[in-house]
């Protein structure tokens, strides 16, 4: 079965400063997708920026980017220049390709941005 | 374009009583989910719609839960009778196709006492 892992229950961050977020995982799968989910206090999820396995690249979104080592098994979500706005819980997610489409989760990484 | 809309926002229920969660999903999304998001973990899937049938209810406490599309549209998710272990938020998420980008709503919060 697939697992993800977040190590980091809280994280802080100074107002246009840079953090990153870990995520690791466990599949036996090759294709799949990876996700980062922003959660704020309203608790709808909201996509934040999505890795394709098979994509050797870095997926990037403006001031949010991905450090994706797939040997590894690693998905950590790099914040640059964070805003207060950027405050929220995050979460990773796994995806399969072939025999489910369900999204499994972490258990969050809360982030606190200070001005 | 309206998002995943969900009711009611909050929920305070004795245990051993029912309740039933409403979600309408985004116009002309084939697949509708409902996850179970317990305070201090992520979001866990109980079933998964793909227009009115049932594509993966695995995780789903059939003794107590149950849900329906009807219609392949709107979804009712209910619990009877509720244990205090279900307080958690419930949210509904919705895609065009499988494996394409879930939206999700803003869930609703129950406490079960």
């Amino acid at each position: 079965a697939q697992t993800v892992t977040q190590s980091q229950p809280e994280m802080s961050v100074q107002e246009a400063e840079t953090v990153t977020l870990s995520c690791t995982y466990d599949t036996s799968e090759s294709d799949y997708y990876l996700f980062w989910y922003k959660q704020p206090p309203s608790r709808q999820m909201i996509l934040v920026i999505r890795q394709e396995a098979y994509k050797q690249q870095n997926a990037t979104e403006n001031r949010f980017s991905v450090n994706f080592q797939k040997a590894a098994k690693s998905f950590s979500l790099k914040i640059s220049d964070s805003q207060l706005g950027d405050a929220a819980m995050y979460f990773c997610a796994y995806r399969g390709i072939y025999n489910t489409d369900k999204l499994i989760f972490g258990t969050g990484t809360r982030l606190q941005v200070f001005p | 374009e309206a998002g995943v809309a969900q009711s009611p926002r909050y929920k305070i229920i004795e245990k051993r009583q029912s309740v039933a969660f409403w979600c309408n999903p985004i116009s002309g999304h084939a697949t509708l989910y409902w996850y179970q998001q317990i305070l201090g973990q992520g979001p866990k899937l109980l079933i998964q719609f793909q227009n009115n049938g049932v594509v993966d209810d695995s995780q789903l406490p059939k003794d107590r839960f149950s849900a329906e599309r009807l219609k392949g549209v709107d979804s009712t998710l209910k619990i009877q009778p509720a244990k205090l272990e279900d307080s958690a938020v419930y949210l509904c998420a919705s895609s065009l196709e499988r494996n394409t980008e879930a939206f999700f709503g803003q869930g609703t919060r129950l406490t079960v006492v």
